[in-house]
């Protein structure tokens, strides 16, 4: 079955501009985390997303933002970009059959570039 | 803030040696997973322990969860090149949904 699959791979911005970042999870996951990875903090937490509510949230500030539709695809947003937000922003989706273990399977990720 | 430290921060040894990483924190985590994560890859699940104390073996590769919940250790014998890669583990405080606090990573290196 088809993985986890985020677009774009790879985008550049430059500052103050928004981004939105796309997840498409495996098929009958329901559930939908993103989180950022930077060489300095490693991969934090950002959002979860669980039959189109948010279930979970990390310390990021309001101007990253996510959402998940009816067939559970995901987008997350972000904000008047800053030279930090430059990461490997990574989706991963869970079946609810494994919800308990917290079984998730990521995606190969989206590189952003801000400049 | 819950935090998970990972040692050592880098590895590089000779394919065959043996090499254990370890994870450690001073929360309890109802679960820990172990994951290992290519360069432009997204991380890929190892293993899941829940049970303090709980050992599990994966080939050449032995997982261990400590008895109270806090840390964790992971070993690899006769380590291969295919073995190289970010090794990280991350702890899940339960209480429902999958947010999980990662580990700072260990950057393994396996040279023939």
């Amino acid at each position: 079955k088809a993985g986890v699959t985020q677009t774009p791979r790879y985008l550049i911005k430059t500052r103050g501009q928004q981004v939105t970042l796309s997840c498409s999870p495996i098929s009958g996951h329901r559930s939908v985390s993103w989180y950022q990875q930077t060489p300095g903090q490693g991969l934090q937490f950002l959002f979860e997303y669980f039959s189109e509510t948010q279930r979970n949230k990390g310390n990021f500030p309001g101007r990253f933002s996510g959402r998940q539709f009816s067939n559970s695809r995901s987008e997350m947003n972000v904000s008047t970009l800053e030279l930090g937000d430059s990461a490997l922003y990574l989706c991963a989706s869970s079946s609810p059959l494994t919800a308990g273990a917290n079984v998730l399977t990521f995606g190969a990720g989206s590189r952003l570039t801000v400049l | 803030t819950q935090l998970l430290e990972q040692s050592p921060q880098f590895l590089s040894i000779q394919e065959g040696e043996n090499l254990t990483v370890y994870c450690n924190s001073s929360s309890v985590f109802s679960s820990l997973q172990w994951y290992r994560q290519e360069p432009g890859e997204g991380p890929v699940l190892l293993v899941t322990v829940v049970t303090g104390g709980e050992v599990k073996k994966l080939k050449r590769l032995t997982f261990q969860f400590g008895d109270a919940r806090k840390d964790s250790s992971l070993h690899i014998t006769a380590a291969q090149p295919g073995d190289t890669g970010l090794y990280l583990c991350a702890g899940s405080a339960g209480g429902g949904g999958n947010k999980l606090t990662f580990g700072t990573g260990t950057q393994l290196k396996v040279e023939l």
